[in-house]
């Protein structure tokens, strides 16, 4: 078990461009989250798919973001015409069960986003 | 909507003594989870304990303990002896229906 992985662990883009982040769940796990954490802060609920469909969405995912898991495996996160605001670590999560029902969610070790 | 509020944003406590941090939360379910987690600087955030609310007994694992105050809303995490690799953030948790929420966040530093 690799646990979960981002890719990349580190980001620097200037504002206005493009940015993807990729996260590879524990394999069979179903659930896979993604969560923005600000310095300070604990981290936002963004996103969550049940294998390749999307359940939810939160008020931060403005539309300049975008969540796909297209085979139920791995997820990208793109942000759009990145602001300064962006600037945050993205940590994805997953989980074999909904967390409602006491599983365990593993997080990855996130991807710092700065936008200069 | 369900709010968790860590009340500490900052302690410090020397090796091996006990240290207790607290957090509230506020919702209006009757079932759910609570979680403490902990973030240490490498950033990866694993979990320390669960507790779930429809059981009154608190949860312990090895050194850690909560006390859960179902009424009161309350879930604090005491860590006895307290070691070197304890120094992290550490986050209290609720979830229900697949999201979890977080506290801010208390960052504790166990001090040599």
């Amino acid at each position: 078990d690799t646990g979960v992985s981002q890719d990349p662990r580190h980001k620097i883009t200037k504002r206005g461009q493009n940015v993807t982040f990729r996260c590879d769940p524990i394999s069979e796990h179903n659930r896979l989250y993604w969560y923005r954490q600000t310095l300070g802060q604990g981290p936002e609920f963004l996103t969550y798919f049940q294998n390749e469909a999307q359940l939810e969405k939160s008020r931060l995912l403005s539309d300049r973001f975008s969540a796909e898991r297209p085979k139920g495996s791995f997820s990208t996160l793109e942000i759009q015409r990145t602001e300064q605001g962006d600037s945050a670590m993205y940590l994805c999560a997953s989980s074999f069960v909904q967390v409602s029902s006491g599983n365990t969610i593993y997080f990855g070790e996130g991807s710092w986003l700065t936008v200069v | 909507a369900q709010t968790v509020t860590q009340s500490q944003p900052e302690m410090s406590v020397q090796e091996a003594e006990t240290v207790t941090l607290s957090c509230t939360y506020d919702t209006s379910e009757n079932n759910y989870y609570l979680f403490w987690y902990k973030q240490p600087p490498s950033r990866q955030m694993i979990l320390v304990i669960r507790q779930e609310a429809y059981k009154q007994q608190n949860a312990t694992e090895n050194r850690f303990s909560v006390n859960f105050q179902k009424a009161a809303k309350s879930f604090s995490l005491k860590i006895s002896d307290s070691q070197l690799g304890d120094t992290a953030m550490y986050f209290c948790a609720f979830a229900k229906d697949d999201k979890i929420i977080f506290g801010k966040g208390t960052r504790l530093h166990i001090l040599p």
